[in-house]
């Protein structure tokens, strides 16, 4: 089977912009898992998703939101970045909620 | 609330030699997981090995095995025969019953040749 796949895998943009990243998952896994990994807040969960429908969100302001499609492909998306939006979007997929997750290389997102 | 503690930001081992590295968690869940991530310089995070919490069995994975304490809420990674291809960044991970993924602040791991 193919692993979890995200697009695109390196990114630039400027403060006040907006920017969309895209998971697919392991074929057959209907969860996906947002983090967001930076030097000084480590490992940070943003949300989760599973048959279209956010399960969890993690302690992030509104600019960041996310979506389900039905085919289980998962996209987050930014809006206003803020420099300290700089990190390393990582997804993960599982075949059902609290299963393990498997993770993409991630989206290495830089903001200047 | 799940907090997961790595209290070794870095460790380094011969080749061929034996490291362990130390986790401790924290959670009300009485069903719950716990979880060694290993993210090596590509920053791909791999899945090294997962324990159950309800199994007193240790999890064994090729070189890798952990030693789970359940009472002492300690789960520590004993990563034997280490090769080059070993070092990376290591995370210890606790999921419990449905929730998320709670992660500690991970160990790095060098091996010297």
């Amino acid at each position: 089977k193919a692993g979890v796949t995200q697009t695109p895998r390196y990114l630039i943009k400027t403060r006040g912009q907006q920017v969309t990243l895209s998971c697919s998952p392991i074929s057959g896994h209907r969860s996906v898992s947002w983090y967001q990994q930076t030097p000084g807040q480590g490992l940070q969960f943003l949300f989760e998703y599973f048959s279209e429908t956010q399960r969890n969100k993690g302690n992030f302001p509104g600019r960041f939101s996310g979506r389900q499609f039905s085919n289980s492909r998962s996209e987050m998306n930014v809006s206003t970045l803020e420099l300290g939006d700089s990190a390393l979007y990582l997804c993960a997929s599982s075949p059902w909620v609290g299963e393990t997750q498997y993770f993409g290389p991630g989206t290495r997102l830089l903001v200047l | 609330a799940q907090t997961v503690t790595q209290s070794q930001p870095e460790m380094s081992v011969q080749e061929a030699e034996t490291v362990t590295l130390s986790c401790t968690y924290d959670t009300s869940e009485s069903d719950y997981y716990l979880f060694w991530y290993k993210q090596p310089p590509s920053r791909q995070m791999i899945l090294v090995i997962r324990q159950e919490a309800y199994k007193q069995q240790n999890a064994t994975e090729n070189r890798f095995s952990v030693n789970f304490q359940k009472a002492a809420k300690s789960f520590s990674l004993k990563i034997s025969d280490s090769q080059l291809g070993d070092a990376a960044m290591y995370f210890c991970a606790s999921q419990g019953g449905s929730e998320k993924l709670v992660f500690g602040k991970g160990t790095k791991l060098t091996v010297n040749p």
